[in-house]
């Protein structure tokens, strides 16, 4: 596609309800990152793929989040055992190779914004 | 602590005039800078980026400044038009890390 993709783009959970939600990051794009933006907050890291290798997830919040990009294209952060605090819009990013290296941008999809109840 | 301050959480101009963005960072690590623009329901854009080798790049009516001494970058539109109405976004990141590190956004508001 000629974006980023994510889907869903709204998501309601009870509180315990485990969700999953989708990135298709730009063809060819080697690295993926997600980040969670709170209402009137910044985006904030989350995690870090280049191919299907998670390099980095210092920025999960607990072990009930967890990324996945198993072939290396689409990608999944499942949050388990959902709670208030989880509601956020989550983002999901790309670019060609990384950032550090050759000060790539991030292209950027729209979100899923989860609300937890 | 916050890294990255953006003091200002809205600003409005009249169109036509200037538009002065303004971010603080707190470590001196950060060797790279970009402003982000991003509309209601939709993910940031990239807008423009500085490296800390320079002080200065402008790219058509957006120009980034650097001040390393004081920490602190601006981002200039000029000359401002509605269109331009949105959160920005000042991002940061630190040599050989791949995250950024964003401030809380200014919403900016052109008037026409």
């Amino acid at each position: 596609g000629a974006g980023v993709s994510q889907s869903p783009r709204y998501k309601v959970a009870k509180r315990g309800q485990d969700v999953a939600l989708r990135c298709d990051p730009i063809s060819g794009h080697v690295s993926l990152f997600w980040y969670q933006q709170a209402l009137g907050q910044g985006p904030e890291f989350l995690t870090y793929f280049q191919n299907e290798a998670q390099l980095d997830k210092s920025g999960l919040p607990s072990d009930r989040f967890f990324a996945e990009r198993p072939e290396g294209s689409v990608s999944t952060l499942k949050i388990q055992r959902t709670q208030q605090e989880d509601s956020a819009v989550y983002l999901c990013a790309s670019s060609l190779f990384g950032v550090a290296a050759t000060n790539e941008k991030l292209f950027f999809g729209s979100g899923t914004q989860l609300s937890v109840l | 602590d916050q890294q990255v301050k953006q003091n200002s959480p809205s600003l409005s101009v009249q169109e036509g005039r200037i538009s002065i963005l303004n971010c603080d960072y707190t470590n001196s690590m950060f060797d790279y800078f970009l402003w982000y623009k991003k509309y209601p329901a939709e993910g940031p854009t990239f807008l423009i980026s500085i490296s800390s080798i320079k002080d200065k790049n402008e790219d058509g009516r957006f120009t980034v400044f650097l001040n390393k001494s004081a920490k602190h970058l601006s981002l200039h539109i000029v000359p401002s038009q509605p269109g331009d109405s949105a959160v920005y976004f000042c991002a940061v990141r630190q040599g050989g890390s791949e995250k950024l590190v964003f401030g809380k956004g200014t919403k900016l508001t052109v008037n026409p």
